[in-house]
């Protein structure tokens, strides 16, 4: 059992360039989410999805797009990335029910240059 | 707003020593707190969890945290400290009030062990 999987694991970009962070889940979870955090500013959601085809913003979305066509995937893509989107990001997900723990990915460290 | 306060950022304690970090929550429906531990490197594992009931509750690792209503805390203890606890904790809240669930987490707190 993988849990929630995260690729890649350390990514550099430069400026304007656009790529996909990877998450996946084989916990048959219907509720995924991405979160960045930052030294001294803890974790911050960036966008949510409940189920399948449903997804919506969270707390810090902008310049970020995601999508969720399976239940098992969902992918961050950063557009035309900028240094201030230098982080390190989570994936979690969890089951049906608000009170359920988030499980989470190892994360990715990414830099902008 | 819906928010929580962890205000201690860095705490450094004795190996055998007692431990306690302080979360202070701010939610405007009936909250689920939460505290994870972060060691390097990793992601976020969950130590316990409380939603209602016995406002004490147990976790992983010999950590337990005492859910106090009146003073909108949830702090987190534990009587003897081992090397191996050193990690970033952080302290969530979530539950109903539109917001799917979602958690909100505080900034953590960075616990150093000296031997």
């Amino acid at each position: 059992n993988a849990g929630v999987t995260q690729t890649p694991k350390f990514q550099v970009l430069k400026t304007g360039q656009s790529m996909t962070l990877q998450c996946a889940q084989d916990m048959n979870h219907e509720y995924m989410s991405w979160y960045r955090q930052d030294p001294g500013m803890g974790l911050r959601l960036i966008h949510y999805s409940v189920g399948a085809g449903i997804t919506d913003q969270g707390e810090v979305p902008n310049g970020y797009n995601v999508s969720r066509s399976t239940t098992e995937d969902f992918p961050l893509r950063l557009l035309s990335a900028a240094p201030s989107q230098t982080s390190v990001y989570f994936c979690a997900s969890r089951r049906d029910g608000i009170n359920s723990p988030l499980h989470f990915g190892n994360g990715t460290r990414l830099t902008v240059t | 707003a819906q928010s929580v306060t962890q205000p201690d950022i860095h705490i450094t304690v004795s190996e055998g020593a007692s431990l306690e970090l302080r979360c202070n929550y701010s939610y405007g429906a009936t909250p689920y707190l939460f505290w994870y531990v972060q060691s390097p490197g990793q992601g976020l594992q969950l130590l316990l969890k409380y939603f209602s009931g016995d406002t004490l509750v147990q976790g992983i690792k010999g950590f337990e945290a005492e859910f106090k209503r009146s003073q909108s805390s949830f702090n987190l203890r534990k009587p003897s400290v081992h090397w191996s606890d050193a990690a970033e904790y952080f302290c969530a809240v979530g539950g109903y009030g539109g917001s799917q669930g979602n958690l909100i987490f505080g900034k953590g707190t960075k616990l150093s062990v000296k031997p």
